[in-house]
């Protein structure tokens, strides 16, 4: 599954298929991008981080993608299990001591 | 593993009292914040504390929000005088390093203003 456009609030995946959410950022000057993901009544879990130097970061299972040029992110969740069911959060920081968070995707893993 | 905890985690207050949120940072941590998030609503900045004093703050932290670190562990957001709008998860976050590194943040407190 895939969200197209710069975002849509929602994704649904078959499990085991790969997602990717995608996020624009505002500021070009941001040099810090974070993924997060919220579950139901908690609070926001890191997942990935990327810096502007770079265009590709991989962790375990997700892939961190960056476009300076367009200013898009995505996050690439390979084999999506029922436990990524979430919302995702992209996060740039906007100078030392601050996050400008997105306005997420919730994302909805079908058995 | 290291958390950041919250308390309480629901707070139910009239409009016009008082309430104080608190958090225990990561206990290495220099770094602290206070986010909120309306419900359905994206995370909103508040406020970032380092060495004792406000580093920067939003729109949204006008007068009637203060924080402070009273002791060693302890960080806390104080609303002087509640409005409905200010309903919503208040969540604290404290990171290692100024803001290049991942932040960790608390369950939070959802803050009902009746």
């Amino acid at each position: 599954g895939e969200s197209v456009g710069l975002h849509l609030p929602t994704l649904s995946v078959q499990e085991g298929d790969n997602s990717i959410i995608n996020c624009a950022y505002s500021n070009s000057a941001s040099d810090y991008f974070i993924w997060y993901k919220q579950e139901s009544g908690k609070g926001p879990q890191f997942i990935i981080d990327i810096r502007s130097n770079m265009d590709k970061r991989q962790g375990q299972r997700v892939t961190v993608l960056l476009n300076k040029t367009v200013k898009h992110l995505s996050l690439q969740i390979a084999a999506t299990q029922p436990g990524d069911s979430a919302v995702y959060f992209c996060a740039e920081n906007m100078g030392d001591y601050k996050l400008s968070f997105g306005a997420g995707t919730t994302v909805t893993v079908r058995a | 593993e290291p958390e950041v905890t919250q308390t309480p985690s629901h707070q139910v207050t009239q409009m016009g009292q008082e309430v104080i949120l608190r958090c225990v940072p990561i206990s290495n941590h220099l770094y602290f914040y206070w986010y909120r998030q309306i419900l359905g609503q994206k995370v909103e900045f508040l406020v970032s504390f380092y060495n004792n004093e406000i580093s920067e703050k939003s729109e949204i932290f006008d007068d009637q929000f203060s924080v402070e670190r009273p002791d060693g562990s302890n960080f806390t957001l104080k609303i002087r005088s509640t409005k409905l709008e200010d309903s919503a998860m208040y969540f604290c976050a404290s990171g290692s390093q100024a803001m290049n590194t991942e932040a960790f943040f608390g369950q939070g407190t959802r803050l009902t203003v009746v």
